[in-house]
């Protein structure tokens, strides 16, 4: 049952440390994605990577937040300093594409951050 | 106005019926459009994905898009309560890329 996990589940953390959340994609699939979800905004794309290469980052915060893929199965997003609007549900998303959009994706279950 | 317009809900339907839930968008150049089905503390999974207008069906399921009145519509006949969960719409531009334009969510609840 092939599935996107991401660590942690859950973090609380106070303002100022910094926070590394990472993912594991589908074996095979070459795009992933990093969402977050906010009560507020809704689902918002951070960024995304296709075949470890960096495509967008416009949707992060450039000063505090970073997305890398150091190999195939790793994708992290990091967030330095956290602050506290920065609490909510981060998601990874994983599918396939060779060129293009990518419309069918998977999901993880996503990080609930908090900064207090 | 926000791009992409949901009534957020709750809707509580009994079992069996059917179920209508809609979003309106205000740019005429959006023409990909999806559902997302979301259970409580889970990631968002797609369940339909359509171009451009028309209908699709997929078992229970049919995804209807009305480019003209800047609506789409998904139904879901013979509701269950395992349908009990947020739905989300999404949408996309030919320029927007992976930029999807996400709805708020309906709050779909499935009585026994």
């Amino acid at each position: 049952d092939a599935r996107v996990t991401q660590t942690p589940r859950h973090k609380v953390t106070e303002m100022g440390q910094e926070v590394t959340m990472r993912c594991q994609p589908i074996l095979g699939h070459n795009t992933v994605f990093w969402y977050r979800q906010t009560m507020m905004q809704g689902l918002e794309l951070l960024a995304y990577f296709r075949n470890r290469a960096p495509l967008d980052d416009s949707g992060m915060p450039k000063d505090r937040f970073s997305a890398e893929m150091p190999d195939a199965t790793l994708a992290t997003l990091k967030i330095q300093p956290s602050e506290p609007r920065d609490s909510a549900v981060y998601f990874c998303a994983s599918g396939f594409s060779t060129t293009g959009v990518t419309y069918e994706q998977y999901f993880g279950p996503g990080t609930r951050l908090t900064v207090t | 106005q926000k791009e992409v317009e949901q009534d957020p809900g709750p809707l509580s339907v009994p079992e069996g019926a059917i179920v209508s839930l809609n979003c309106t968008y205000s740019n005429s150049a959006f023409q990909y459009f999806m559902w997302y089905r979301q259970y409580s503390r889970k990631g968002p999974e797609l369940l339909m994905y359509t171009y451009s207008s028309g209908n699709k069906e997929d078992g229970r399921f049919t995804a209807q898009v009305d480019k003209s009145s800047k609506y789409i519509s998904l139904f879901i006949r013979d509701s269950q309560p395992s349908d009990s969960a947020t739905y989300l719409c999404a949408m996309s531009a030919a320029n927007y890329g992976q930029n999807f334009v996400f709805g708020p969510g309906t709050r779909l609840s499935v009585l026994p």
